[in-house]
């Protein structure tokens, strides 16, 4: 256990619905990024947030994707409109310091269908 | 852009018997920070081992080391002793830039045999 939890760790849709992820970082890290990992490939940044302040976002990141960290703490994605592409392990993963370890949470399985 | 690419999407290895995972990437930073990580099937992703790029010293934790080739962006991992539990995908991960976001190759499977 890295100490970053996700909730929910399934989920599954139907298509042009909309869900919502969490993730809950280690308290003392103030960094929080997104990945999504989909079958057979390695984890692709999606977004990265430093307290509250999103501070990049990937082309990955259509405008149905949307990510927030309200106060600091916790971080949600939601997902408008879902569609069967978006179909992935979503990852969240938390680092306390430049260039420190990314801790991963034990991500969300979405399955749009 | 940065790549990673790991060429060896699967690999087997004898329980007690020691495997390279093979990756390279493309930068042209010199300064950034290499890892491996490892994804049990359905489990969370650890951190194996990491490796500062200034550092000419290869980073070694119990049986896993890597073999940093900087000139030749090059960063095997090394497993010795393998045992049952290692048996997992492996993904080598690069960050190399100021948001120190993860670049990561697709993986290579490792499975262990009894």
């Amino acid at each position: 256990d890295t100490g970053v939890s996700q909730d929910p760790r399934h989920k599954i849709t139907k298509r042009g619905q909309n869900v919502t992820f969490r993730c809950d970082p280690i308290s003392e890290h103030n960094r929080l990024y997104w990945y999504r990992q989909t079958l057979g490939q390695g984890p692709e940044f999606l977004t990265y947030f430093q307290n509250e302040a999103q501070l990049e976002k990937s082309r990955l990141l259509s405008d149905r994707f949307s990510a927030e960290r309200p106060k600091g703490s916790f971080s949600t994605l939601e997902i408008q409109r879902t569609e069967q592409g978006d179909s992935a392990m979503y990852l969240c993963a938390t680092i306390g310091g430049a260039r420190e370890t990314q801790y991963f949470g034990p991500g969300t399985r979405l399955l749009v269908l | 852009a940065q790549t990673v690419t790991q060429s060896q999407p699967e690999m087997s290895v004898q329980e007690a018997e020691t495997v390279t995972l093979s990756c390279t990437y493309d930068t042209s930073e010199s300064d950034y920070y290499l890892f491996w990580y490892k994804q049990p099937p359905s489990r969370q992703m650890i951190l194996v081992i990491r490796q500062e790029a200034y550092k000419q010293q290869n980073a070694t934790e119990n049986r896993f080391s890597v073999n940093f080739q900087k000139a030749a962006k090059s960063f095997s991992l090394k497993i010795s002793d393998s045992q049952l539990g290692d048996a997992a995908m492996y993904f080598c991960a690069y960050d190399g830039g100021s948001n120190y976001k993860l670049t990561f190759g697709k993986g290579t499977l490792l499975t262990v045999n009894p």
